[in-house]
């Protein structure tokens, strides 16, 4: 079984609809993250977990908003979903004892397209 | 700011070719180093870590890395390339407990 999971794997959506997608992990780990992946410019942080009560904005927020709803699972929200949206999402967790280690394990993505 | 550089948004190599895969980062502070591997329709899989112990690290597939810190380098090798290795490559750097700074990725492309 997959130690991080993400729902749905494949999404179409229209301008303008809220969607919500979902992250599970079994691995255990406090600290959470969602990114995006646009072709030609890597992975950009869109918020990041360090427990169920501290979640902070990353470098690319707007338009987004993320749930906390216990240690295992992590939701994002695009509240009015936008083209430029249209993007592959990845979540990833880790350890906060790995210290400066950062080392983060993905979930497969979920490949969101917004008409 | 500090930033990751892979040089190269793709690259070619024949099958059974040395692979070299170029990840340059900013900061004279020695950080944490990481390369990931994407296959196609997949997440992102942990390749290798730098983490201050051997400058040499040896990672899964075959594939290794050597910290430079005089280059502040961070280059990625594989001695022959195999068909299985064509994939997207990522190298990220931390500095902090808590963020990963990511290049912008290398597309390897095997030759037959």
């Amino acid at each position: 079984d997959a130690d991080v999971t993400q729902t749905p794997r494949n999404r179409i959506t229209k301008t303008g609809k809220r969607i919500m997608l979902e992250c599970s992990q079994t691995k255990g780990h406090d600290r959470m993250y969602w990114y995006r992946q646009d072709p030609g410019l890597g992975l950009r942080l869109i918020y990041y977990s360090f427990d169920v009560k501290d979640i902070n904005k990353g470098e690319i927020s707007d338009g987004y908003s993320v749930s906390r709803q216990a240690q295992a699972k992590f939701s994002l929200s695009l509240e009015s979903a936008i083209p430029n949206q249209t993007a592959l999402y990845f979540c990833a967790t880790s350890d906060h004892t790995s210290g400066s280690r950062n080392e983060q394990f993905f979930g497969p993505g979920t490949r969101l397209t917004v008409l | 700011a500090q930033s990751v550089t892979q040089l190269g948004s793709h690259v070619s190599v024949s099958e059974g070719a040395l692979v070299l895969l170029r990840c340059n980062y900013s900061s004279s502070v020695p950080p944490y180093l990481f390369w990931y591997v994407q296959y196609p329709n997949q997440g992102l899989q942990l390749l290798l870590k730098y983490t201050s112990a051997a400058t040499l690290v040896k990672g899964i597939n075959g594939f290794e890395a050597e910290f430079k810190k005089s280059e502040t380098s961070f280059h990625l090798t594989k001695p022959s390339a195999h068909m299985s290795d064509a994939a997207e490559y990522f190298c990220a750097v931390s500095y902090s407990n808590y963020q990963l700074i990511w290049g912008a990725g290398t597309k390897l492309i095997i030759k037959p």
